[in-house]
């Protein structure tokens, strides 16, 4: 089953402690991203990337690293989380006709 | 800059009443236009992919239109279980990379 997973799907945490949300897909996709939700602003792109060992900045990339060193892996990290960065989070895997979206994390920063 | 604008932002509809979700867009080129379901708490859902005006598509009580300026989505004697909601987003070629740019979205509500 062509799926995308995420892990932890539920996170609370403090200012400053790292942390990283593990993003995993199956359908050997080249393009991989992840969005943030928020109410009353939608889906807004984090990082992107094209293929392996490539990656580039979405519209709100502030506070937020990503690494890409295998095809099915594109991990988030959070080297010092503030509390604006709560939020709801996905990652996306894409083929150039669809895009699956993982389950998401929904972060809490304390 | 490309933008989105769905509406309307929520819709509440009896069982059985049919109704259309609009998505406007503004591009310089358009590969795809998208539309998505979303439960609450859930990750988007994909439905159908719509590439070039009077492409239409089409899956169980929902059909996805699209012109040069927007897109519709048409839902037919909906039932509870359509309440979600709906999004749309936009591949445009001359963006760097691709990028897809997602409408806020419409928060649909059928009531039994």
């Amino acid at each position: 089953e062509a799926q995308v997973t995420q892990n932890p799907r539920y996170l609370i945490t403090v200012t400053g402690k790292k942390l990283t949300v593990t993003c995993s897909q199956n359908m050997n996709h080249e393009y991989m991203s992840w969005y943030r939700q928020d109410p009353g602003l939608g889906l807004r792109q984090i990082y992107y990337s094209m293929n392996v060992e490539v990656t580039d900045k979405g519209d709100v990339p502030e506070g937020y690293k990503v690494s890409r060193k295998e095809k099915r892996n594109f991990p988030l990290i959070l080297e010092s989380p503030s509390p604006n960065q709560t939020s709801l989070y996905f990652c996306a895997s894409s083929s150039r006709t669809e895009q699956f979206f993982g389950p998401g994390t929904r972060l809490t920063v304390l | 800059e490309d933008q989105v604008t769905q509406s309307p932002e929520a819709l509440r509809l009896q069982e059985g009443e049919s109704s259309s979700l609009n998505c406007s867009y503004t591009v310089s080129g358009l590969r795809g236009l998208f539309w998505y379901r979303q439960d609450p708490g859930k990750g988007p859902e994909f439905l159908f992919t719509l590439y070039s005006a009077g492409e239409e598509k089409e899956k169980e009580r929902l059909k996805a239109t699209l012109t040069k300026k927007e897109s519709f989505l048409h839902i037919t004697a909906p039932k509870p279980e359509d309440s979600a909601t709906y999004l749309c987003a936009v591949q445009d070629p001359m963006n760097r990379d691709d990028k897809i740019i997602f409408g806020k979205g419409t928060r649909l509500h059928i009531l039994p």
